[in-house]
């Protein structure tokens, strides 16, 4: 147990649902990140959220819409995904910083969503 | 694009043996990360290497930061079955806290 937690832990959804992911963190931190997992790619990093800022969008389509509305948790709205975004979804959190940076900060991952689009 | 590779991709061993997992990149990072992740959870940071020629123990894993920065290994002592899961490192360049993850190896360890 991290103090990340994270929900639904799995998802089947079609291709014109819309869906959400929740992440919620008990560890008093105030950045929060998505990250994908797909089976042959490495972790990609999605968006990142510093006191509920966002601070990095990765080139992430927009069929995929975060939301961070206070510090403990970060959703991922999902609406008219494709198959290949089959993956887990992680999220993280770390202290994060009211100047603005995020170096080398230690991340706490959550269990993930394992997410699979028909 | 700077990438971490990491090898062996897959690696199946019996208890009590040794073994060291790579992570190999082009690039220069300024810290560097190992992570376990076991099925169903998300990855557990294992430890942060930020000097070249660090090493560091964690019980029976040790960990080293190449001299250049370009590289590190993993190494466990007489492998438990609990040490099953998938390894991954993660490298952050100088001024940015993003990590870039490598491409993992999935241990197996069996009793």
């Amino acid at each position: 147990e991290t103090g990340v937690t994270q929900t639904p832990r799995h998802l089947v959804m079609g291709m014109t649902n819309k869906k959400s992911l929740k992440c919620e963190q008990h560890l008093g931190h105030n950045a929060m990140y998505w990250y994908k997992q797909s089976a042959k790619k490495p972790l990609e990093l999605m968006f990142v959220y510093n006191f509920k800022e966002q601070t990095e969008n990765n080139s992430v389509p927009s069929r995929f819409s975060p939301e961070c509305p206070n510090s403990s948790h970060l959703f991922l709205h999902l609406h008219t995904l494709q198959p290949e975004d089959s993956a887990l979804y992680l999220c993280a959190s770390s202290f994060g910083s009211a100047a603005g940076g995020l170096a080398q900060e230690t991340q706490y991952f959550g269990p993930g969503t394992r997410l699979l689009v028909l | 694009t700077q990438l971490l590779e990491q090898s062996p991709q897959f690696l199946s061993i019996q208890e009590g043996e040794n073994l060291t997992v790579y992570c190999n990149s082009s690039s220069v990072f300024s810290s560097l990360q190992w992570y376990r992740q076991e099925p169903g959870e998300g990855p557990v940071l294992l430890v942060t290497v930020v000097t070249g020629g660090e090493v560091k123990k964690l019980k029976r894993l040790t960990f080293q930061f190449g001299d250049a920065r370009k590289d590190s290994s993993l190494h466990i002592t007489a492998a438990q079955p609990g040490d099953t899961g998938l390894y991954l490192c993660a490298g952050t360049t100088s001024g940015t806290y993003k990590y870039i993850f490598g491409t993992g190896t999935r241990l197996k360890v069996l009793a």
